[in-house]
């Protein structure tokens, strides 16, 4: 069984701090790596996406890939109240397996003015 | 900005009921996807549909589930004998190109079985 493992929160961080949200995975033949936003009510929305190890840096979103560790986070710069959401991490083991993903609960970010 | 849209928002039936849920993709997308998500539980992957057929399902995705593209618009996902447990929100999604790619998803429709 593929386990996405996420602390649900939430984390409360202030206006223009660095929020670190936290994912590992059970199954070592993931591949593809992926953070969605989720507002309340709302659909997913995807925020980030990584394959390789190490950083990937989109604005003021950082995704980091650790497989080793199996281990995948992303730091949100800046943090905005409109930043308050839930994100999810999602992974896949494609490509050259499956391409179902596995997602995670979410951790609830709140960002507090 | 294209979007993906699905119909209705929210639907109640009576267990053992037929429903089916409507998806319209964005239009130059190939890859159609339905999730599903249990209140306050994982986003939940149920099936992948491109060229006319299935691509991956999940073991949520048994005989009482079916997907369909009637015509060149819509998406939709029937359960056939709808059970308590299949209440949860339902998001369609869809992708330009593989599961690589960015998949876009809709509002959601809101399932309530009674």
């Amino acid at each position: 069984q593929k386990e996405v493992e996420q602390n649900s929160g939430p984390l409360s961080v202030p206006e223009g701090a660095i929020a670190s949200l936290n994912c590992t995975y059970s199954d070592r033949g993931s591949q593809s790596f992926f953070w969605y936003r989720q507002y309340s009510g709302k659909s997913p929305e995807l925020i980030m996406f990584i394959y390789s190890n190490g950083d990937k840096e989109d604005g003021r979103f950082t995704a980091q890939l650790n497989k080793a560790s199996q281990y995948v986070s992303l730091l949100i710069r800046d943090s905005q109240p409109s930043d308050s959401a839930t994100y999810l991490c999602a992974v896949n083991n494609g490509p050259g397996g499956s391409y179902i993903p596995t997602f995670g609960r979410g951790t609830s970010l709140i960002v507090h003015p | 900005e294209p979007e993906v849209t699905q119909t209705p928002s929210h639907q109640v039936t009576q267990m053992g009921q037929e429903v089916i849920l409507r998806c319209v993709p964005i239009s130059n997308h190939l890859y159609f996807y339905w999730y599903r998500q249990i209140l306050g539980q994982k986003v939940e992957f149920l099936v992948s549909f491109y060229n006319n057929e299935i691509s991956e399902k999940s073991e949520i995705f048994d005989d009482q589930f079916s997907v369909e593209r009637p015509d060149g618009s819509n998406f939709t996902l029937k359960i056939r004998s709808t059970k308590l447990e299949d209440s949860a929100m339902y998001f369609c999604a869809s992708s330009l190109g593989g599961v690589e790619e960015t998949q876009y998803f809709g509002p959601g429709t809101r399932l309530l079985v009674l």
